[in-house]
């Protein structure tokens, strides 16, 4: 079965800091993508998946993602962060039926 | 359209007592999902759901069942519930297999 792991737990960083969140998943072949975030007391929210083609995925709030297939990664990235990125992000895959979800990285802007 | 709606939003159980969480989704989605969330553990998914009737497992299933009468609803129940299940509950419902999810607010039970 897929899994993924997200590297760093927490993460603190100053407005306007640049932001990449590692992410890499089990094992190769087709593989689904998604980055989820969850703000403070909110639920999740989808913020872009990759299921084929451009491998660099943009989303909402200026986030995007690259895949990789060759480092089994899908790491997310924002070119300036603002204290309202603030939250909890959360990695993801499609394993069968299932979506397996990372331990998630938990983002500090400081203003 | 409300989305996926979860009740009680807040719930203190004692050892040993029961209790049924609600999900309920009026997206007309077929698959919906249970899901438990602890702090640096990510998201476990506890048993979902393809369609009325039809339920299965996740990773964390001991301890919780389901059952999916109509297509909206999808109730959790804890049977005798342990200081182990002190956790924030999510249900999530997607339209076709488990790609794009849509996440209720969330449950935040606790048992003492």
């Amino acid at each position: 079965a897929q899994s993924v792991s997200q590297h760093n737990h927490h993460v603190i960083l100053s407005e306007a800091a640049s932001l990449e969140l590692g992410c890499n998943y089990s094992y190769g072949g087709t593989v689904n993508l998604f980055w989820y975030v969850q703000y403070p007391g909110q639920h999740l929210q989808l913020l872009l998946k990759y299921f084929s083609g451009d491998p660099l995925v943009k989303g909402i709030k200026g986030f995007e993602a690259e895949f990789i297939k060759s480092k089994f990664s899908f790491n997310l990235r924002k070119p300036s962060v603002q204290w309202s990125d603030t939250a909890e992000y959360f990695c993801a895959v499609i394993s069968g039926n299932k979506l397996v979800f990372g331990a998630g990285t938990i983002l500090r802007v400081k203003s | 359209n409300a989305g996926v709606t979860q009740t009680p939003k807040f719930r203190i159980l004692k050892i040993g007592q029961s209790m049924t969480l609600q999900c309920t989704q009026d997206m007309n989605h077929n698959y919906m999902y249970w899901y438990r969330q602890d702090p640096g553990m990510g998201l476990k998914l506890i048993y979902y759901s393809v369609g009325a009737g039809i339920t299965d497992k996740g990773e964390v299933p001991n301890g919780y069942n389901v059952s999916r009468s109509t297509t909206e609803d999808f109730p959790l129940r804890l049977e005798l519930a342990a200081p182990s299940q002190t956790s924030v509950y999510f249900c999530a419902s997607s339209y076709s297999g488990p790609n794009e999810q849509f996440f209720g607010p969330g449950t935040r039970l606790t048992v003492l």
